[in-house]
């Protein structure tokens, strides 16, 4: 199992423009979840998933969208990028609500 | 919502001395309490968990420590050794059946000293 696989490593935008971050695992976890990591802090929910076709808000959602077509799949757009979302962005999921959650390598993304 | 509170920001301790990280969170509902190892530019990797049914847990030379009633919780690191060297992270979740994610404190940095 390759687990919690995301892409890209690294990206660069300009400020007002938009990309996806692709998020993709294999352990067949119905839970998923993004968050943010800016330097010297915690991580910050951005918004999360329970199931396929279900999605909800977390504790910093503006800037953001979510889709979840399917188990495996939680992609996470970015339609104008701003410079306070330079960040560190990981995915990870989970088996159970409120049990483990394993997370991906990351993208670090950076607005200029 | 639920406020994580983590100290101390940094802590220096001398290779084969123990380390102890100190976490207190606010929603008295939450009941799962994960502790995080991130290395610089890697991934947070889980190393040990418990629920609020146990007071404590042990793997190791890890063990994490929960008194519900004061709502805070800790790691303990036994021996430390040189890549024990990292940021800390614990977190609270367990809310609303726990679906809907963690909250982290903000980290503690790990240095063990040669």
């Amino acid at each position: 199992n390759a687990g919690v696989t995301q892409t890209p490593k690294f990206r660069i935008l300009k400020i007002g423009q938009s990309m996806t971050l692709q998020c993709t695992q294999d352990m067949n976890h119905n839970y998923m979840y993004w968050y943010r990591q800016d330097p010297g802090m915690g991580l910050k929910l951005i918004y999360y998933s329970v199931g396929a076709g279900i999605t909800d808000k977390g504790e910093v959602p503006n800037g953001y969208n979510v889709s979840r077509s399917t188990t495996e799949d939680f992609p996470l757009r970015l339609e104008l990028a701003a410079p306070s979302q330079t960040s560190v962005y990981f995915c990870a999921s989970s088996q159970l609500a409120g049990g483990p959650q394993f997370f991906g390598p990351g993208t670090r993304l950076t607005v200029l | 919502g639920e406020n994580v509170e983590q100290h101390p920001s940094t802590l220096s301790v001398q290779e084969g001395d123990s380390a102890v990280i100190k976490c207190t969170y606010s929603d008295s509902a939450s009941n799962y309490f994960p502790w995080y190892k991130q290395e610089l530019g890697k991934r947070p990797q889980l190393i040990i968990d418990i629920r609020s049914n146990v007071g404590e847990k042990k793997d190791q030379r890890i063990a994490v420590t929960l008194n519900k009633t004061a709502k805070h919780f800790s790691l303990h690191i036994t021996e430390t050794q040189p890549e024990d060297s990292a940021v800390y992270f614990c977190a609270a979740g367990g809310v609303r059946g726990g679906a809907d994610g963690l909250t982290f404190g903000k980290g503690t940095h790990l240095i063990i000293q040669p």
